[in-house]
C-alpha cells in the first residue's frame, strides 16, 4: 500500500512570498489532516478534512493560510504571505475515518522562511 | 487547555539496555492514548495504543503503561537497539472531546553503540 505522499520535500523562500504544499492521501483514505511541527515540538493540528469538507479549522491561520480538498482526495495548504514563524516541517496525515482510526502521516515539507 | 507533555527531553542509553519514557496529561476525561516514533526526515509513525480500560499492554519490544491516578504513561522498550534513535511523542486523541490528536513535545532518543 502506498504511503501519504508530499511535495516538495523542502522549501525555501523569502518573507512575504507565498508558498504551496501538495499532499496525496492514502488511497480510500476519508479524512485528510495538515500539520504544523516547529522545530523541538510535536505537530499541531491545522486543518482537518473529512472527504472535501473542513472538520475542524480552528488552529489555522486563516489571513494567510488556506487550504483545500479538491474531490475529496489531493489537497493543497497555501501559505501567504509567508512571515519568519511559518518555518517548520508541514505535515499532512490520512485515516481512513475521524475517530478511532490510525492517522498516517507523510514525510513533511520543510518549509524555512529567510 | 488540555495538554500531554513529556518529562525530558532528551534520553540517551546504551544499546541492548532498557528504555524508559515517560508522558504526563492533564485531562482526566482522556481514555486512549497513542505512541508515536518520529524519525529523522519522515512523519510520525504508529507505535502502540493504550485504551483507558487497560493499565498495561504489550507489544514487539515495547510495552506502555497507564497510570490513570496521577495521569501518567510510559513506554518502555526493550533492549533498545539503534534503529530505535528517534523522537518519541504521546499523543491524546481526544476521541470523546472531539477527536483532535494532540501530541505531547517529544523525547529525543539517542542509543549509543
Amino acid at each position: 500500500e502506498a504511503g501519504v505522499a508530499q511535495s516538495p520535500r523542502y522549501k525555501i523562500i523569502e518573507k512575504r512570498q507565498s508558498v504551496a504544499f501538495w499532499c496525496n492521501p492514502i488511497s480510500g483514505h476519508a479524512t485528510l489532516y495538515w500539520y504544523q511541527q516547529i522545530l523541538g515540538q510535536g505537530p499541531k493540528l491545522l486543518i482537518q478534512f473529512q472527504n472535501n469538507g473542513v472538520v475542524d479549522d480552528s488552529q489555522l491561520p486563516k489571513d494567510r493560510f488556506s487550504a483545500e480538498r479538491l474531490k475529496g482526495v489531493d489537497s493543497t495548504l497555501k501559505i501567504q504571505p509567508a512571515k519568519l514563524e511559518d518555518s517548520a516541517v508541514y505535515l499532512c496525515a490520512s485515516s481512513w475515518g475521524d475517530r478511532g482510526f490510525e492517522q498516517y502521516f507523510g514525510p513533511g515539507t520543510r518549509l524555512t522562511v529567510t | 487547555g488540555e495538554s500531554v507533555g513529556l518529562h525530558l527531553p532528551t534520553l540517551s542509553v546504551q544499546e541492548g539496555d532498557n528504555s524508559i519514557i515517560n508522558c504526563a496529561y492533564s485531562n482526566s476525561a482522556s481514555d486512549y492514548f497513542i505512541w508515536y516514533k518520529q524519525e529523522s526526515g519522515k512523519g510520525p509513525q504508529f507505535i502502540i495504543d493504550i485504551r483507558s480500560n487497560m493499565d498495561k499492554r504489550q507489544g514487539q519490544r515495547v510495552t506502555v503503561l497507564l497510570n490513570k491516578t496521577v495521569k501518567h504513561l510510559s513506554l518502555q522498550i526493550a533492549a533498545t537497539q539503534p534503529g530505535d534513535s528517534a523522537v518519541y511523542f504521546c499523543a491524546d486523541p481526544f476521541y470523546n472531546q472531539g477527536g483532535k490528536l494532540i501530541f505531547g513535545q517529544g523525547t529525543e532518543l539517542s542509543v549509543k553503540p
